[in-house]
């Protein structure tokens, strides 16, 4: 079955550093996302991206992060000064179609970024 | 967004039903009901979605109220690999790729 495949699975960084976590989505997808979880806390939805624009994203999303589809495969998260309170672990989820509110989001397994 | 209400947590025995309880009484009418769960260390996984019919897939069944106010996610029969935490969230409106998740419940499955 087709999945959503991320990495790295684990990223340690120092405070003010960037770092790019990046995502393959399923292949057929053109709707792409990435949602965050804070340990112990709720999955929280940070962007959703399709036909190279950011369609929708949450106050989460400052101008410290960005997000790139840079060739026809991959999907990245760009944190440009990483701060403490970014440690989290990072979902990405693809979907085959957006517009419609029955949907299903496909999510890979994470990467647990850890800011030191 | 509409709001859904779970019980923080319950039980069940391996290779027994399971019936996990969703409200949301401020359902808007072309809100869908969708269920997502995530296993430990692992990202949310769609389970199943309806909007007004009862639905059933190879994972689980959905059982949804004739107001439409309440839904029922049922397990026919438990597995330990079934222990995870199961969200109930509403999609509507114009923001469809956005999935707002709640606490969900945490399923306890017992050999």
């Amino acid at each position: 079955e087709p999945e959503v495949t991320q990495t790295p699975s684990h990223q340690v960084t120092q405070m003010g550093q960037e770092v790019i976590l990046r995502c393959v989505p399923i292949s057929n997808h053109l709707y792409f996302y990435w949602y965050r979880q804070i340990l112990g806390q709720k999955v929280e939805f940070l962007v959703s991206f399709y036909n190279n624009e950011i369609s929708e994203k949450s106050e989460i999303f400052d101008d410290q992060f960005s997000v790139e589809r840079p060739d026809g495969s991959n999907f990245t998260l760009k944190i440009r000064s990483t701060k403490l309170e970014d440690s989290a672990m990072y979902f990405c989820a693809s979907s085959e179609r957006q517009g419609h509110s029955n949907e299903k989001l496909f999510f890979g397994s994470g990467t647990q970024l850890s800011v030191l | 967004d509409a709001k859904t209400t779970q019980p923080n947590s319950m039980e069940s025995n391996e290779e027994e039903p399971v019936h996990l309880p969703c409200n949301h009484s401020t359902i808007s009418g072309t809100d869908y009901i969708h269920w997502y769960r995530q296993l430990p260390s692992q990202g949310p996984e769609y389970v199943i979605h309806g909007l007004t019919s009862n639905v059933n897939n190879r994972m689980a069944s959905l059982a949804i109220a004739e107001d439409r106010k309440s839904s029922t996610l049922i397990l026919h029969r438990a597995t330990l690999r079934d222990a995870a935490v199961y969200y109930c969230i509403l999609t509507g409106g114009t923001s469809y790729g956005k999935l707002t998740f709640g606490q969900g419940t945490i399923l306890t499955v017992h050999p």
